[in-house]
């Protein structure tokens, strides 16, 4: 069965500073990759999501996300991080060829710093 | 904009009662889903929909029921609720294909006492 990692429960940064966040899959092919965002009391919003074709996948708030396979990772990035950020974020897959079913990974929650 | 409402923001019952939660989507969803939250263990899967009448168990079922008998509602059910069931418990809908973009209820934290 498939499976994600996010190895950060709990992330520190300045507002300005660049952030990544960390996730990795394990899964025979190439799943299909997201990354959701939940702010405090909200439910999740969807930031980006990698299906195929360009591994460097743009979302929403300047979120960005790099799919690399030789590593098996879809990590999160940001150039530069605003206070309004500070939230958890989870990455999530579903296998190719499948219908609705994500595996949600245990999420990393980002505080920043004024 | 797609809503996901959840009937309750908090709730607060006691052990052995039975425990409606109730969530209504606005966009003719096909899919609908009921995790369950847990701080260190990310979201988990309760019970999934795919149609009216239609239920298929997601990762930890145990516990829980679910009733879809219009598209737009799909109910999370607690036979006898136990403290181990308390948690957040977050809603879902989707459109059917691989999208897969999930569109999420503000969630119910319900306390079992």
């Amino acid at each position: 069965a498939q499976s994600v990692t996010q190895p950060d429960i709990h992330i520190t940064v300045s507002e300005g500073a660049s952030l990544e966040l960390r996730c990795n899959y394990s899964y025979g092919a190439t799943p299909y990759l997201f990354w959701y965002v939940q702010s405090p009391g909200q439910g999740l919003q969807l930031l980006l999501k990698y299906f195929s074709g360009d591994t460097l996948v743009q979302g929403i708030k300047g979120f960005e996300a790099e799919f690399k396979r030789s590593q098996s990772s879809f990590n999160l990035r940001k150039p530069s991080v605003h206070w309004s950020d500070a939230a958890e974020y989870f990455c999530a897959v579903v296998p190719t060829g499948t219908a609705s079913k994500l595996t949600f990974g245990t999420g990393t929650r980002l505080q920043v710093t004024l | 904009d797609v809503k996901v409402t959840q009937s309750s923001r908090y709730l607060v019952k006691r052990t052995g009662e039975k425990v409606f939660l109730e969530c209504v989507q606005d966009m003719d969803h096909e899919n609908m889903f009921w995790y369950r939250q847990d701080p260190g263990l990310g979201l988990r899967l309760i019970y999934f929909s795919y149609d009216v009448k239609m239920k298929e168990k997601g990762d930890i079922p145990e516990g829980y029921s679910v009733s879809r008998e219009k598209k737009e509602r799909f109910s999370l059910i607690l036979e006898s609720a136990s403290t181990n069931q308390t948690s957040m418990y977050l809603c879902a809908s989707s459109s059917t294909g691989f999208n897969e973009k999930l569109f999420f209820g503000s969630g119910t934290q319900l306390s079992v006492l």
